[in-house]
């Protein structure tokens, strides 16, 4: 059974652009989470979508958005990039999103915004 | 505003021993919680987890207590062994939030 995929591994972008990552989760699996883990911060959560829906968000800013398509794939969008952008971003699917059930975390996306 | 904290960023500890990861946390209203494990370039798994109801959850050579007045949570592992050298995330949540929250980490080193 395939994992959780992000694309890109790895992304270099320039202040004030924007910027689209993608996540596969584990098929069957229609919850995926985003969270962003900087040096210092350990891991913060960003939002969750749920068939097609977003349930939860975190404290971020506008700037950062995501959507979930039918197959459950996730996009998280973040745009007018800041230095303090830079930071690994990891997607996590599970089968329901409920807290006692496994999430199972992509390998991430590292952003780097020079 | 850290509500879940990892006071200790490194750890070391000889092979064999016992290693003692510690997490505390301010919500009172965190019920669950949960111990991830993270090799470099690759994303966290989830190790084990306990509910609030308990105060005391094993899996072999892990096993996580959590002192509820305390508001404290440690993860054991015993025997430590080579591979388990990573960097340890603790992770709560609350009833009806799907979101984790997560402290900032542990590296743990096992020396031979």
């Amino acid at each position: 059974k395939a994992g959780v995929t992000q694309t890109p591994r790895y992304l270099i972008k320039t202040r004030g652009q924007q910027v689209t990552l993608s996540c596969s989760p584990i098929s069957g699996h229609r919850s995926v989470s985003w969270y962003q883990q900087t040096p210092g911060q350990g891991l913060q959560f960003l939002f969750e979508y749920f068939s097609e829906t977003q349930r939860n968000k975190g404290n971020f800013p506008g700037r950062f958005s995501g959507r979930q398509f039918s197959n459950s794939r996730s996009e998280m969008n973040v745009s007018t990039l800041e230095l303090g952008d830079s930071a690994l971003y990891l997607c996590a699917s599970s089968f329901t999103g409920q807290r006692n059930t496994e999430a199972f975390f992509g390998q991430g996306t590292r952003l780097t915004v020079v | 505003d850290q509500q879940v904290k990892q006071n200790s960023p490194s750890l070391s500890v000889q092979e064999g021993r016992i290693s003692i990861l510690n997490c505390d946390y301010t919500n009172s209203m965190f019920d669950y919680f949960l111990w991830y494990k993270k090799y470099p370039a690759e994303g966290p798994t989830f190790l084990i987890s306990i509910s609030s109801i308990k105060d005391k959850n094993e899996d072999g050579r892990f096993t996580v207590f959590l002192n509820k007045s305390a508001k404290h949570l440690s993860l054991h592992i015993v025997p430590s062994q080579p591979g388990d050298s990573a960097v340890y995330f603790c992770a709560a949540s609350a009833p009806g939030a799907q979101k984790l929250v997560f402290g900032q980490g542990t590296r743990l080193t096992i020396n031979p």
